[in-house]
């Protein structure tokens, strides 16, 4: 079974600054990693996925996340936020085999952008 | 892109009735779609699994005479809170998959808020 756990309930940062979301998953075998983005009381939006290929990947919104294997890591970031970045974020997680597996949820981040 | 019609956005029922909550994928086939309950300021909990034309697999805890779903069409998954009582009262997203391809995707329904009064 996989497991996400997201470090940090609440992120709150100053406008323009820099942000990182912490995100940590634990599986015995190969996964593919997701982070969503919730605004209050709506669906989620997918910022970025990792499946294969470049560690490195790049979503919407200016975001970015490095996936790091050593590390069980798939951290979000981003160099400058905007006030309109505040919203809930979660990373999730599933199985790469394929088949009907579910996203595993981490517990979300909540991100509040200071003017 | 992939998108699901989730409805209703909102419904307040008197405890003892049943809601149903309807998700569509409109430009998609969603062979599998997952049912979710989020409690406020908590992450979203796996309720259940469709796929098309069989019967859901429910998670542990979750009372499948309580919580019936219905998946019998490629675009239609349907979720029924039968007998609903306040602690029923959460927010409830869909998510669809397409058959697998080369996006893999999950796509969200826009969510529905349940309040049992």
């Amino acid at each position: 079974a996989q497991s996400v756990t997201q470090l940090d309930s609440q992120v709150p940062v100053f406008e323009e600054a820099p942000v990182e979301l912490r995100c940590n998953y634990s599986s015995s075998v190969s996964v593919y990693l997701f982070w969503y983005v919730q605004y209050p009381n709506q669906g989620l939006q997918l910022l970025l996925k990792y499946l294969s290929g470049s560690t490195l990947v790049k979503g919407i919104n200016g975001f970015e996340a490095e996936f790091n294997k050593s590390q069980t890591s798939f951290h979000l970031r981003k160099p400058s936020v905007h006030i309109s970045d505040t919203a809930e974020y979660f990373c999730a997680v599933t199985y790469s085999g394929g088949g009907n597996t579910p996203l595993v949820f981490g517990k979300g981040t909540r991100l509040s952008v200071i003017a | 892109g992939a998108v699901v019609s989730q409805h209703p956005s909102w419904v307040i029922c008197k405890s003892g009735t049943s809601v149903k909550i309807e998700c569509r994928s409109l430009d998609f086939q969603a062979t599998t779609m997952f049912w979710y309950r989020q409690f406020p300021k908590q992450s979203l909990m796996l309720m259940a699994t469709s796929n098309e034309g069989s019967k859901a697999t429910y998670e542990q805890g979750v009372e499948k005479d309580k919580f019936l779903i219905n998946h019998a069409s490629l675009t239609l998954s349907t979720l029924t809170v039968t007998s609903a009582h306040p602690e029923d009262s959460s927010f409830y997203i869909c998510s669809a998959r397409a058959r697998q391809g080369r996006n893999y995707g999950y796509t969200f329904g826009s969510g529905t808020r349940l309040t049992v009064v």
